[in-house]
Order: C-alpha cells, then structure tokens, then sequence
C-alpha cells in the first residue's frame, strides 16, 4: 500500500548546521509530496510542496526534490535557526486523503 | 483568505462523559474536511474524512464518530470517553484534495 517513511527523531543540531531529513515514499503513482512543520502546541502548517518529478520546494530556507527515481523527498536547509525546533512530517496525498510519515523532531541547540 | 477554527481548544473530561468538538472553515465552499488524532509523541492517526455534507468516510474503527450538517462544519463526537481518548484533536481542510490546512487543534485530557 501507500506508506511515507522518514527517519528517526530527534535529529538534535547546532545554530547554523546544515539539516537533512530523509523521507522515502511507495512508488504507487506519481504523487504529491508535501512537508508539514509542527511548533510545540500548535497544528501543522504546510511548509513546501512538489507536485511532480524533479519539482523542488522551497520556503524559508528551506528545500526539497521530488527525486522519482530514488521515490525521495529528503528536506534540506543550508544553515538552521533555534526557532526551526520543531517537529517534521513528511506527506504523499492517496485519493482524497495524505500518508504522513511519522515524523522527525528537529532540536536547534544555541 | 481560507482560515479554520477549532474549538475548544483544551478540554478535561472523565471518563464515561460525552464529546463534541467542532470544526468550520471560512473562506472556501466544499472543502473536504478531516479530523487527525495524535497522541502524545506520536504521529497522526487519520480518523474520519468527508468529501461533502453529510459523507463521512471512518478510517479506524472506534467509540468515536463525525458529522458535518454544514458545508464548512465538522463535528467529532463520542457518547462515553475513553481514558485512550486523550489526545490532540486536528481538523483539516483541503481543495480537490491536494494539501490540507490545518487548524489549531485542540488537547483532550480524559481523566
């Protein structure tokens, strides 16, 4: 079936490292890819999408490549922020509805 | 602009007690709508989805249920909480179901 599958929290960086989330999607069709962020408290907001192969995504530094050959949607950011902390979902849409992964918390340490 | 209300936001219940959250959408007509469920720590649990008034598709079997009475309006309800109830309650939006927007959801403690 549909699945999204991300790698394993918490994924714990310095002010100003660079950030990879890894994200592998089941290649049944040619989905939407989405990433959603979770601050503390709150509901997700959509962070970036990409809608076919090789689209890239981006918003507020940071990027992902819809790459159809690796079924990767991998989230990028060249230099991170405390206030990126956060939790990270990965998403493909299935027929009316999205498969998130299971999410990624993010910790920027100062 | 599209914007999501949910309410309320915290609630404390005991168990046995009854459930009523709701959901409404401004700014778009016939959005599908969907209540998540995440417990603490944990990922979304995808409860119910509704492409119009009065579809409701139910994705986990469970004491809970969902109405939408309304184009904009979604309720999830329950009529004897469970302690595994407790949870953050998400409702979300979407067009032609691409990306969904969510709202700010609302913690459930039941005690």
């Amino acid at each position: 079936g549909n699945s999204v599958t991300q790698m394993e929290g918490p994924v714990t960086l310095s002010e100003e490292a660079f950030l990879t989330i890894n994200c592998t999607y089941t290649a049944t069709g040619y989905p939407s890819l989405f990433w959603y962020v979770q601050y503390p408290g709150e509901g997700l907001q959509l962070l970036l999408k990409a809608t076919k192969a090789d689209d890239k995504g981006s918003n507020k530094g940071f990027e992902a490549t819809y790459r159809k050959e690796t079924t990767s949607f991998h989230l990028e950011k060249g230099s991170v922020q405390v206030s990126d902390s956060a939790v990270y979902f990965c998403a493909r849409d299935s027929s009316y509805k999205l498969i998130f992964g299971s999410g990624t918390r993010l910790l920027v340490r100062p | 602009s599209q914007t999501i209300h949910q309410w309320p936001a915290t609630l404390v219940q005991p168990v046995g007690s009854p459930l009523s959250l709701e959901c409404t959408v401004e700014g778009t007509s016939n959005p599908n709508l969907y209540w998540y469920r995440q417990a603490a720590g944990r990922g979304l649990q995808l409860l119910f989805y509704s492409v119009g008034i009065g579809q409701i598709s139910s994705e986990v079997p469970q004491n809970l249920s969902a109405s939408r009475p309304q184009d904009r309006q979604f309720i999830l309800s329950s009529k004897k909480l469970l302690l595994s109830d407790s949870g953050f309650y998400l409702c979300a939006w979407s067009v032609q179901g691409l990306e969904q927007y969510f709202g700010p959801g609302t913690r459930l403690t039941v005690t």
